[in-house]
């Protein structure tokens, strides 16, 4: 079953933080976030396995509450750079697969 | 030296036709796999595979089936494709459960 992502879009100016939400109805095993930028393919930016781990990678961070099966990703003093669709994946224990959510349309303007 | 690798990049056919795509990775991962992308930029999985095992997603047509050679090589071969085939086929790679990495997408178009 696919996760819901939240928001849809979100555009913010150059220095701004967002916050991009992934839940699942489905006890998960691990969530991992990816970036898609317009004509290229998926890049991987963290994997959060269950255990509440909160992952840092420059100024993007994100979290796994596995009690709520939910996820988030923080992007803080948003770059130009940034500007993108996230996706997360989520994985569940007895699956060998990722279901991507519909994705988060993320522009950043100067 | 290129991670993941597919060919062709556009590919153009008409309805009925077969067809063919190629992904080869040299990452040495033991997983690969074969994600659509509709125009709506949903990413859906259609495959997995790795030496000892092929999960297939229950919604892929049987039209659809992947051929791997070997470890580093999983192709996607299509039969009588039609109209709502058309989309980006991304194949990745990956090492057991963690990261995946993308090749750079074939876009089929079928008229």
């Amino acid at each position: 079953q696919q996760p819901v992502q939240s928001p849809q879009a979100v555009i913010l100016r150059e220095g701004e933080d967002a916050v991009i939400n992934c839940s699942s109805s489905k006890a998960l095993y691990s969530v991992h976030w990816y970036r898609q930028k317009h004509g290229e393919a998926p890049v991987f930016l963290m994997i959060l396995l269950k255990g509440g781990e909160q992952k840092g990678h420059d100024k993007i961070s994100a979290s796994f509450n596995e009690k709520k099966q939910q996820s988030s990703l923080y992007l803080t003093a948003s770059q130009l750079s940034y500007s993108g669709t996230y996706f997360c994946g989520t994985e569940r224990p007895s699956a060998r697969q990722l279901t991507f959510g519909s994705g988060t349309q993320l522009t950043v303007l100067p | 030296d290129t991670a993941v690798s597919q060919t062709p990049k556009y590919l153009v056919t008409q309805m009925g036709n077969d067809k063919s795509i190629k992904c080869e990775q040299n990452l040495g991962h033991d997983t690969m796999y074969w994600y659509k992308q509709d125009s709506k930029k949903f990413l859906k999985i259609m495959f997995s595979y790795n030496n000892k095992e092929l999960i297939i997603n229950e919604t892929v047509p049987n039209r659809f089936s992947p051929k791997s050679p070997d470890k580093a090589h999983l192709n996607l071969h299509i039969n009588s494709l039609e109209l709502g085939d058309s989309a980006v086929y991304f194949c990745a790679s990956s090492q057991a459960h963690y990261e995946q990495y993308f090749g750079p997408g074939t876009r089929l178009t079928v008229t």
